[in-house]
């Protein structure tokens, strides 16, 4: 069965510093892979993408992420956070087959000053 | 519309009342499909929709729950006799086309508080 696995519960960074949100999947097939952010109240927003091509993929907000398959991962990276960044981030796996989205369990970012 | 709308925002309810959810999705979208969200956790599928034709519905909890898109448009889900455990944020989400690479387009959601 499709799983995605987030390892990081709640990452602390400060406000200028980089971040890594990480995110590996069990997928049998070429993954669609999505990064999604959820800001408090609000719905999920899509940050990036990956479908094919090129394996680092840019998104909104100065964010990307780095499709590896050798190790199963797609991680998502900003060079410097923005207080704003503060939110839940959810990594998704879409299954091609059944038109299905699977979920992590979200990692939880706070932004120190 | 603009984005994909949900009603109640907010819904309270008593242990064995039914309950209906509704989701407006971006106007012209194919797919729709209904998730719950429990705290501390990432979104879990429950089903969702091709136009009007219920694709998959492998992720409803049980037979209390149902849901529907008579139309092709918009989309209930109804749970029955509602228990403490169904207490969650459901959300809804459209996608443009019904096939593959898709992408969901969410709504803030329904927070749903069974007492």
């Amino acid at each position: 069965a499709q799983s995605v696995t987030q390892p990081d519960i709640h990452i602390t960074v400060s406000e200028g510093a980089s971040l890594e949100l990480r995110c590996n999947y069990s997928y049998g097939a070429t993954p669609y892979l999505f990064w999604y952010v959820q800001s408090p109240g609000q719905g999920l927003q899509l940050l990036l993408k990956y479908f094919s091509g090129d394996t680092l993929v840019q998104g909104i907000k100065g964010f990307e992420a780095e499709f590896k398959r050798s190790q199963s991962s797609f991680n998502l990276r900003k060079p410097s956070v923005h207080w704003s960044d503060a939110a839940e981030y959810f990594c998704a796996v879409g299954e091609n087959t059944g038109n299905q989205f699977y979920f992590g369990t979200g990692t939880s970012l706070t932004v120190i000053p | 519309g603009a984005g994909v709308s949900q009603s109640p925002r907010y819904k309270v309810t008593k242990r064995g009342q039914d309950v209906a959810l509704r989701c407006d999705p971006i106007s012209g979208h194919v797919s729709l499909y209904w998730y719950r969200q429990a705290l501390g956790q990432g979104p879990e599928f429950l089903t969702y929709f091709n136009y009007e034709a219920q694709q998959d519905k492998s992720g409803l909890p049980n037979d209390r729950f149902s849901a529907e898109r008579p139309e092709g448009s918009i989309s209930t889900l109804t749970i029955q006799r509602t228990e403490q455990r169904d207490s969650a944020m459901y959300r809804c989400a459209s996608s443009p086309g019904a096939g593959w690479p898709g992408e969901l387009f969410f709504g803030e959601g329904s927070r749903l508080t069974v007492l």
